[in-house]
Parts: structure tokens; C-alpha cells; sequence
């Protein structure tokens, strides 16, 4: 299968501890972007790299936030000191800039539980 | 903010036509419609896009009204599978989509 991967697919934590979750984007794919949704609702936009660079975060992403893509390839989005609102499925996506529409293909997500 | 209206939820019969509408009273000349699907525990799924003509794919068929206005995404054969939230995005070319709830679809047998 050659399409978005991300590892884990579900995550428990207690409150307060750190996570980090693997995004691996479809191969030769420049852009990489991250999004969380939560319950009923559709997913909203955390941040965006091209390549390695981070061009783009959205205010949604506080400070207990970090995602990193030090190599072009795949990403990491950590969350530090957990809370119970950080609950939710986060989503990654890629894109090909190239491609004339600049459709993303996602991920199937990490769901994060925080007790 | 989502710049489109789509109904909450809607209900079609297994074998028949689903037709989805959505509002974008005020896309702007450079946006273009993207539609994407997802079923329960996926990510979202590419189904189609457009600018200003009709649209289709293996998938689905894109009616974009004249004015822009106004789209209609519609299952030509709609199946079980297809039960899903669906959603109607309006955007620039390489920016950021910004997703609204969307519609759910049940699809009945």
C-alpha cells in the first residue's frame, strides 16, 4: 500500500504525560499537513511543511504543540504535557505541489484518548 | 470559518441517485469546489473537484451551477459503502481546506 501511514493508530495517555505520533506520507509527496478533529466535527487545519520546512501554523497549535519533518519525508506531531481536551483523531495528509489541483490524500489517523 | 452550507444530514436508497447540495454564495473567481468523503474511523477521501464546469469521475459527478453559486455532488448508484460525511470545500489553489460538519449520508437498503 502505497498511500499515507500513520503510526499509532490509537494512543491512551494519562494527563500530563508526552506523545508523539508518525505521519509517512506518500512517497515523493512535497507537502505534508497535520489536523485534528474531534467528535461531529470536520477536521481542522494544526500545520502544514514543505519539504522540510514548517511554512504554516495555524493559532489552534499551542505551545505544548511541535511538529518536525527534519528530512522531507516523514513527520512527527508531539504534544507535551497532555490534557483532556488534546482528545481527539489526528489526521495527516499529503500533497503534491505539482499536481494541478493539489488534492491531499489523508491518513487514517491517530485517535488520542487523554484520562 | 467554512465557506459552504450543507445540509446536516440526508437519507437515500441502496440503488438510487444521491444528490448533495451545497452553498458557496461567496466563492470568488480563483476558488475551486472540492469534495471529500469520510466514512466512520477513516481519514477523509478525494471524491472530485471543479472550477467552473461539470465534473466527472469514476467516483461522481460535480454539477457547479452558472454563478458558482451553488454545486451538487451527486452517487450516481448509491451503495451501502457510500454511507458516509460528506463535504463540500471552496479554496484557492494550494491553500489550506477548511472543513465545515459536512453531511451525513445514510444510504438505506
Amino acid at each position: 500500500d502505497t498511500g499515507v501511514s500513520q503510526d499509532p493508530r490509537h494512543k491512551i495517555t494519562k494527563r500530563g504525560q508526552n506523545v508523539t505520533f508518525r505521519c509517512d506520507p506518500i512517497s515523493e509527496h512535497n507537502r505534508l499537513y497535520w489536523y485534528r478533529q474531534t467528535l461531529g466535527q470536520g477536521p481542522e487545519f494544526l500545520t502544514y511543511f514543505q519539504n522540510e520546512a514548517q511554512l504554516e501554523k495555524s493559532r489552534l497549535l499551542s505551545d505544548r504543540f511541535s511538529a518536525e519533518r527534519p528530512k522531507g519525508s516523514f513527520s512527527t506531531l508531539e504534544i507535551q504535557r497532555t490534557e483532556q481536551g488534546d482528545s481527539a483523531m489526528y489526521l495527516c495528509a499529503s500533497s503534491l505541489i505539482a499536481s494541478s489541483s493539489y488534492e491531499q490524500y489523508f491518513g487514517p489517523g491517530t485517535r488520542l484518548t487523554v484520562t | 470559518d467554512a465557506k459552504t452550507t450543507q445540509p446536516p444530514s440526508m437519507d437515500c436508497a441502496e440503488g438510487r441517485a444521491a444528490n448533495l447540495p451545497c452553498n458557496h454564495s461567496t466563492i470568488s473567481g480563483n476558488e475551486y469546489v472540492y469534495w471529500y468523503r469520510q466514512i466512520h474511523s477513516q481519514g477523509p477521501q478525494y471524491i472530485i473537484h471543479g472550477l467552473k464546469n461539470n465534473e466527472t469521475n469514476e467516483m461522481a459527478s460535480l454539477i457547479i451551477t452558472e454563478d458558482r453559486k451553488s454545486s451538487t455532488l451527486i452517487l450516481p448508484h448509491a451503495t451501502l459503502r457510500d454511507t458516509a460525511v460528506y463535504y463540500c470545500i471552496v479554496r484557492v489553489l494550494g491553500q489550506n481546506f477548511v472543513f465545515g460538519p459536512g453531511t451525513r449520508l445514510s444510504v438505506l437498503p
